[in-house]
Parts: structure tokens; C-alpha cells; sequence
């Protein structure tokens, strides 16, 4: 069983910045694509953002495009996502989610997810 | 992007039910559909990849069907764990859209 070990929620004020990990130590980490997703209160799931499995592409929802950074230490088996100029709307639960293709049905989907992290952005 | 729509967004049945959720692309995902449960508290577990693929150790009461752009999730037999929110996923193209998601409940 894969186990992706999420940290680093809370509650930060408006314009501030906070840094998610997510550290996956049991599996190759090195050779997947991971993503963020997250829900906010009473909402449903939003794809957040993408990084290439060698860190060398990401790609960002337009919602957080320009605020929010994905990156990745494979020495260290753990993805980040540093989220800048927080506001109000980026409360949510965020999850870490590993993208995994089978051979046969090469189709990407999110087969180990994170427990979630809270992040509430509030004065 | 690609905006999916899911129907309904939420459902009551009982246990013993068949339950069938269905996903709508805005454009052509060919067979990029993937189906999630998601409990409160819990993460997503995903059940269904490729339209049509039961992830390994999903009971075989669910399947997907569809292409292009008209998915459906059934749930063959409603079992007391069941009780959930479904979500519908496409990754033909980035951003991966997720659907609004299906609540079913207790009937």
C-alpha cells in the first residue's frame, strides 16, 4: 500500500505564503508525475497543478497560475507546493495525488492520494 | 478547458439499488474518463480509470461505460459503504477537469 504523507496547513492570513509537502516513501517517486488537488468547503474536487515526473515541466490551474509553485526533490522522495499571495478562495483541503499509466490503457489517473491538508486563509 | 457535467448531483437510493451516475464532456475525451468515491474526511479512492477499467481491489458491483463524450458509473448492487460522493475526471487534456460530483445518500 502506497502512502503519500501530507504537511504544512493551517491557517495563514491573506497575501501571505505557505509551503505543502508531500513525502511518498514507499514507491519509485522518482519515475511519476504527481499532481495537487483540492476542495474547498462544500465544493467540489479542483485540479490544482502538475509536475513532470523529473521536474523539468509543470502545468497550473488558471486559478493559481502565477501564485502557487509545484516542484519536487527526488533525493528526497517529496513533492511541495509553495502557494504565494494566498486569498480567501484558496481555502481548502489540498491533496497530493500520484498519476499512474498502465501499459495496456494508457490513460492517466490518480491511483494514491494523500490524507489532505487543511489551509484556511483568513484574518 | 474542458468542462464536465455530472447528473444528478445527488441521488437517495436503498440498499440493494442499482445507481447509475453519468458524465458529460464538453468536447471528445475518447476513452481519458476516470470515476472517484470520496468520503468525508477520507481521500479519494479511485475506482474506475480509462471509462471502462475497475481499479485492482474495487469490487466488481461498479463499471464505466461510455466514449467520446457521455460516461455513465453504475453501481450494480447499492451496498451500505457505498454511501458517497462520486466524482468524474477527464485527462484527455490539462487542466484535468474534475465533474461537480454525484451525492448519493440513504434513502
Amino acid at each position: 500500500q502506497v502512502q503519500l504523507v501530507q504537511s504544512g496547513g493551517g491557517v495563514v492570513q491573506p497575501g501571505r505564503s505557505l509551503r505543502l509537502s508531500c513525502a511518498a516513501p514507499e514507491f519509485t517517486f522518482r519515475s511519476y508525475d504527481m499532481h495537487w488537488v483540492r476542495q474547498a468547503p462544500g465544493k467540489g474536487l479542483e485540479w490544482v497543478a502538475l509536475i513532470s515526473f523529473d521536474g523539468s515541466n509543470q502545468n497550473y490551474a488558471d486559478s493559481v497560475k502565477g501564485r502557487f509553485t509545484i516542484s519536487r526533490d527526488n533525493s528526497k522522495n517529496t513533492l511541495y507546493l509553495l502557494m504565494n499571495s494566498l486569498r480567501a478562495e484558496d481555502t481548502a483541503v489540498y491533496y497530493c495525488a500520484r498519476q499512474y499509466l498502465t501499459m495496456i490503457v494508457v490513460v492517466p489517473h490518480f491511483d494514491y492520494w494523500g490524507q489532505g491538508t487543511l489551509v484556511t486563509v483568513s484574518s | 478547458d474542458i468542462q464536465m457535467t455530472q447528473s444528478p448531483s445527488s441521488l437517495s437510493a436503498s440498499v440493494g439499488d442499482r445507481v447509475t451516475i453519468t458524465c458529460r464532456a464538453s468536447q471528445s475525451i475518447a476513452g481519458y474518463l476516470n470515476w472517484y468515491q470520496h468520503k468525508p474526511g477520507t481521500a479519494p479512492k479511485l475506482l474506475i480509470y480509462g471509462a471502462s477499467n475497475l481499479q485492482s481491489g474495487v469490487p466488481s458491483r461498479f463499471s464505466g461505460s461510455g466514449s467520446g463524450t457521455d460516461f455513465t458509473l453504475t453501481i450494480g448492487s447499492l451496498q451500505p459503504e457505498d454511501f458517497a460522493t462520486y466524482f468524474c475526471q477527464q485527462t484527455d487534456t490539462t487542466p484535468f477537469t474534475f465533474g461537480g460530483g454525484t451525492k448519493v445518500e440513504i434513502k
